[in-house]
């Protein structure tokens, strides 16, 4: 079952911008995970956070996780055209199956 | 080059046949996934494995068949009983059973 719901469905920024996709989810969880999916391509892991964690960073990224609203916020900073790509987040609970959003496209023009 | 690799890239499947999908991984990883991505839809679990000689479905599994003899193989094989097959298949390893590490997917087809 599909658990996460992310929001936007599509998002079309210019380069330098910076894009913001927030994901909503039902039930407890352990992690939450974020992923970014080129066209056509596999999967890639960009992040993951913890359920006590509120917040953590890599490179341009920066994540968000409030447990008490069952949300999370994905944020790229200075967006580049190679940032172009769909973006899921996934949530984790205890039998470590992930569980996966419809994803977000994000398109950034030159 | 440690990775995860499937093949073939595209398949095609005709009316009652079973075609199998190839994924193996060279990432020493113990735990593998299949999942199944629709067109603008998130990717939904096919079956996994924890351990070699051992998987459990997952929530689409009606249709398709998996075998893990291997630690670096887990190949799926979908069944003339899954009557719409055509999607994007993605598989997937993870050595500590959080972080899923993406093979780059077979898409499969119907003749």
């Amino acid at each position: 079952s599909q658990q996460g719901e992310e929001d936007p469905q599509a998002l079309s920024i210019q380069e330098g911008e910076n894009a913001t996709m927030n994901c909503s989810y039902k039930t407890s969880i352990n992690n939450l995970q974020w992923y970014r999916q080129n066209s056509g391509r596999g999967l890639v892991h960009l992040i993951l956070i913890r359920s006590n964690e509120r917040e953590k960073h890599s490179g341009r990224l920066r994540v968000t996780l409030d447990t008490s609203k069952k949300s999370s916020s994905l944020l790229i900073t200075a967006s580049r055209a190679a940032d172009t790509a769909s973006y899921f987040c996934a949530t984790q609970s205890n039998d470590y199956k992930l569980s996966f959003g419809a994803g977000t496209t994000v398109t950034v023009r030159a | 080059d440690g990775g995860i690799t499937q093949s073939p890239k595209y398949l095609f499947r005709k009316e009652g046949q079973n075609v199998t999908l190839s994924c193996e991984q060279n990432l020493n990883h113990d735990a593998m996934y299949w999942y199944r991505q629709d067109p603008g839809q998130g990717l939904r679990l096919i079956y996994y494995s924890q351990i070699v000689n051992d998987f459990q479905k997952g929530d689409i599994a009606e249709g398709y068949s998996v075998s893990r003899e291997k630690k670096e193989s887990f190949p799926l094989t979908v069944t003339s009983a899954q009557k719409n097959p055509t999607a994007f298949y993605l598989c997937a390893s993870s050595i500590d059973g959080e972080t899923q590490y993406f093979g780059p997917g077979t898409r499969l087809l119907v003749l």
